[in-house]
């Protein structure tokens, strides 16, 4: 099973700020996915990135696959109150072909107004 | 559209008694899941249904039982709590299997504290 680890683990910045959490594994990812929980709620997905090198951009939120398919990255810029939840990297491959996904520990985020 | 649902929402029991938590999905979706979620730990699965009539073992399956009692329904089973299991669960269902355009879609969470 590959082993996902997220940091920074724990985050607390100022509305405005940028802000970029990690994705890392010792083993190639065939995909990796994003995913924000806020309280009291199920995770969301936000984004897949399949491609090494890839980025793709949501609003604020600019997604990056590294080029050897081994990290990720989340970047936030100009970081809002709204922004605030757990964010969790995920492997859908990390068990086979079975949607069997395998979570990071997540980075918890708080952005103070 | 409920997408998938949860029940009960919040729970507590007592060292050694037993309880099903209760999952349905309405999206039509062949695979089921149920995820314990406890703090620095992400997400970790507990037992899973590929498809109707299957179901398997995740990462921590010791202590649960499961039945996939039809297309929509996935019940999580605690025969004997014990305090190690206090922790939310996550119910979550997608399409099958996996492709880039198969999204798997959570249910909102049970809250199980185990005294």
């Amino acid at each position: 099973t590959q082993l996902l680890e997220q940091s920074p683990q724990f985050l607390s910045i100022q509305e405005g700020e940028n802000l970029t959490v990690y994705c890392n594994s010792s083993s190639v990812f065939s995909s990796l996915q994003w995913y924000r929980q806020e309280p009291g709620e199920g995770p969301v997905l936000l984004v897949t990135v399949v491609t090494g090198g890839e980025v793709k951009k949501l609003k604020r939120l600019t997604f990056q696959f590294g080029d050897a398919r081994k990290d990720s990255s989340l970047h936030i810029t100009a970081a809002q109150p709204g922004d605030t939840g757990l964010y969790l990297c995920a492997d859908p491959n990390g068990s086979g072909n079975t949607g069997k996904l395998i979570f990071g520990q997540g980075t918890t985020l708080q952005v103070k107004p | 559209n409920a997408g998938v649902t949860q029940t009960p929402k919040f729970q507590v029991l007592k060292t050694g008694q037993s309880m099903t938590l209760q999952c349905a999905q309405d999206m039509n979706h062949n695979s089921m899941y149920w995820y314990r979620q406890d703090p620095g730990m992400g997400l970790r699965l507990i037992y899973y249904s590929a498809s109707e009539g299957t179901t398997d073992k995740g990462e921590v399956p010791n202590g649960y039982n499961v039945s996939r009692l039809n297309k929509r329904e996935f019940s999580l089973r605690l025969e004997s709590a014990a305090p190690s299991q206090t922790s939310v669960y996550f119910c979550a269902s997608n399409l099958s299997g996996w492709n880039s355009g198969n999204t798997i879609y959570f249910g909102e969470g049970s809250w199980l504290t185990v005294v």
